[in-house]
């Protein structure tokens, strides 16, 4: 299987700070790397699919890069709505695989 | 609009059973893949199956193998998890969720979750 990590698994920040989420793939998975937020109690939503395509909805703030291995998930100027924990997901191979996530809170 | 609701929680023994069902409207079932995540209470997420748009093909994780079932009933709009000698690492709320058509997975709609709590 392959594994993925998350880097870092916790942060705070401030409103407006810019913020940058980091994934590993264990291998290979090219740009089949998507992107999750999770809110307490709520079901995921996704954010970016494919490495960097933004999920119809989704604010433009947030965008994604990489490929490979090593993949970011970029908030660029982070509002009260974002607090919430990301994941990433690998769909390059199942078991699709996420990261464990990243909890992003306010500092 | 997209809505994807589950049913089916509840409490049940180890070895126990339970199906959990997942009733979409708002897009046109039959075209789409279907997938069951789950996340434990507290914990992250864990992919779980996943099951062709014809209900012709079904993918799991190594850890429910043999003992969880997907299937659809596209008829009805409806997709299901069979879950058979459940096991207190079972325990979680479960989610469906729909596959977009981009060409790469990944999971563009989900419903609200439904809890299984396997306990003696």
């Amino acid at each position: 299987d392959i594994q993925m990590t998350q880097s870092p698994s916790s942060l705070s920040a401030s409103v407006g700070d810019r913020v940058t989420i980091t994934c590993r793939a264990s291998q290979y998975i090219s740009i089949y790397l998507n992107w999750y937020q999770q809110k307490p109690g709520k079901a995921p939503n996704l954010l970016i699919y494919a490495t960097s395509s933004l999920q119809s909805g989704v604010p433009s703030r947030f965008s994604g890069s990489g490929s490979g291995t090593d993949f970011t998930l970029t908030i660029s100027s982070l509002q009260p709505e974002d607090f919430a924990t990301y994941y990433c997901q690998q769909s390059y191979h199942t078991p699709f695989t996420f990261g464990p996530g990243t909890k992003v809170d306010i500092k | 609009e997209v809505r994807l609701v589950e049913s089916g929680a509840g409490l049940v023994q180890p070895g126990g059973s339970l199906r959990l069902s997942c009733a979409a409207s708002g897009f046109t079932f039959s075209s789409y893949w279907m997938h069951w995540v789950r996340q434990a209470p507290g914990k992250g997420l864990v992919w779980v199956s996943r099951i062709k748009s014809d209900g012709s093909s079904t993918t799991y994780a190594d850890s429910v193998k043999g003992r969880f079932t997907t299937s659809r009933d596209n008829a009805k709009n409806t997709l299901y998890l069979q879950m058979n000698n459940l096991r207190a690492e079972d325990t979680a709320i479960y989610y469906c969720a729909r596959d977009s058509i981009t060409g790469a997975t990944s999971l563009d709609a989900w419903g609200q979750g439904t809890l299984v709590t396997v306990s003696s």
